[in-house]
């Protein structure tokens, strides 16, 4: 298995454009999860999709960030426009449903660096 | 809500000996996970282990290990024989067994391994 893919690994954008980072999970796993990493407030959970169902988007910073999982094997998170103070490594992570290994932690993707100048 | 606490920004080791990293947290819940993950350079994170809160038996995975203590709520790691690799940032995290399946981390340990 592959694992889960996430790109860009690297984004250097101007404030003010659109951003897309993007996820594949792997096969067969129901769960998908979107963290960002900071030094200020560590690893936060922004959403996550159940059968690509979003559940919870209480993590969501605020409108500029919308996140979409439109199949099982393809997320997208978007932000725009984008600030510099959206700079951070953002995660992605999927999980196995009930009765297939559920209760294991997330396996998690490489991250996309953001910097947004 | 459940918080998690890693108290120690940055520990370091000798090869070869034992290092334990601590982790506490807050929860009302009776039943939940507690996970070790590991962060080295490349920026993947790794499971390491897991706990299950309604096993007394702590978990052990090769030369990892927990000491978990329930009432006191905290969540050690325990690495022996450490080696090279195993310098990276460790996090200790938190989910409930029923309902938001949220993890919650704590703010690392940064582990170096000296020769």
């Amino acid at each position: 298995d592959a694992g889960v893919i996430q790109s860009p690994r690297h984004e250097v954008t101007e404030m003010g454009q659109e951003v897309t980072l993007r996820c594949k999970p792997i096969s067969g796993h129901d769960y998908l999860f979107w963290y960002r990493q900071t030094m200020m407030r560590g690893l936060e959970l922004l959403i996550y999709f159940n059968n690509n169902v979003p559940i919870d988007d209480s993590g969501m910073p605020e409108d500029r960030f919308s996140a979409k999982m439109p199949n099982a094997s393809f997320s997208t998170l978007k932000i725009q426009p984008s600030e510099p103070r959206d700079s951070a490594v953002y995660f992605c992570a999927s999980k196995p449903g009930q009765g297939k290994g559920f209760n294991y932690g997330y396996t998690f993707g490489s991250g996309t660096r953001l910097t947004v100048v | 809500a459940q918080t998690v606490t890693q108290s120690q920004p940055e520990m370091s080791v000798q090869e070869a000996e034992t290092v334990t990293l601590s982790c506490t947290y807050d929860t009302s819940e009776s039943d939940y996970y507690l996970f070790w993950y590991k962060q080295p350079p490349s920026r993947q994170m790794i499971l390491v282990i897991r706990q299950e809160a309604y096993k007394q038996q702590n978990a052990t995975e090769n030369r990892f290990s927990v000491n978990f203590q329930k009432a006191a709520k905290s969540f050690s790691l325990k690495i022996s024989d450490s080696q090279l690799g195993d310098a990276a940032m460790y996090f200790c995290a938190y989910r409930t067994l029923f309902g938001n399946e949220k993890l919650t981390f704590g703010t690392g340990t940064r582990l170096t391994i000296i020769p």
